[in-house]
């Protein structure tokens, strides 16, 4: 049973293109995010839904549009893809959003542009 | 505005020895939880241990176990009878009351025969 699943693991892809990401979760949670971890393996938030409501968004370009069609799905679409958009990116969910709720991780996304 | 910081990029460890992973922090939230993920080269993010600031008892999980700090801002891991499977590479991280994660820049352990 896969709790955070995320499609497609690997994507590769050249500049200027647009493509999307995939995320779901099983675990009945009500809150997803996404993260970039860059190439010094440093994690970044960059968005938060909570039942489908935005309610982190970081500094993140607005080539980046997260969308969450039911609180399961959190799905981020990149368009005019850049050398620099080059990362993994992971998905994560929790409880309520509270402090208290861990968030559980989906396997990553590895995106490269070239 | 959060801060975590990792001081360590790289940990060595014997195996069945012990290391011990430091992690500093900076928040104004008075209700917060601190957490240590480890990520294998799986790249799959496990979370190791969770501890909450209002308690004073240090979380353990079996041969996990944190030094918790609060009038430090320490939040330390150590890991005990190490093995290879331990091998990974080790995010502090903070929540904040928003749930918003801030994680360190992490610390790599290598577990050496």
């Amino acid at each position: 049973d896969t709790a955070v699943s995320q499609t497609p693991k690997y994507l590769v892809t050249q500049m200027g293109n647009d493509k999307s990401i995939k995320c779901e979760q099983n675990l009945g949670h009500d809150t997803m995010y996404w993260y970039k971890q860059d190439s010094k393996k440093f994690l970044k938030i960059m968005f938060s839904y909570n039942n489908k409501e935005l309610i982190i968004n970081e500094t993140v370009p607005n080539r980046f549009s997260p969308k969450s069609p039911d609180k399961a799905h959190l799905n981020l679409h990149i368009n005019s893809l850049e050398l620099g958009d080059s990362a993994v990116y992971f998905c994560a969910s929790s409880l309520h959003g509270l402090p208290r709720g861990e968030q559980y991780f989906g396997p990553g996304t590895r995106l490269t542009v070239t | 505005a959060q801060t975590v910081t990792q001081s360590q990029p790289e940990m060595s460890v014997q195996e069945a020895e012990t290391v011990t992973l430091s992690c500093t922090y900076d928040t104004s939230e008075s209700d917060y939880y601190l957490f240590w993920y480890k990520q294998p080269p799986s790249r799959q993010m496990i979370l190791v241990i969770r501890q909450e600031a209002y308690k004073q008892q240090n979380a353990t999980e079996n041969r996990f176990s944190v030094n918790f700090q609060k009038a430090a801002k320490s939040f330390s891991l150590k890991i005990s009878d190490s093995q290879l499977g331990d091998a990974a590479m080790y995010f502090c991280a903070l929540t904040d009351s928003w749930g918003k994660f801030q994680f360190g820049a992490g610390t790599q352990v290598v577990v050496t025969p």
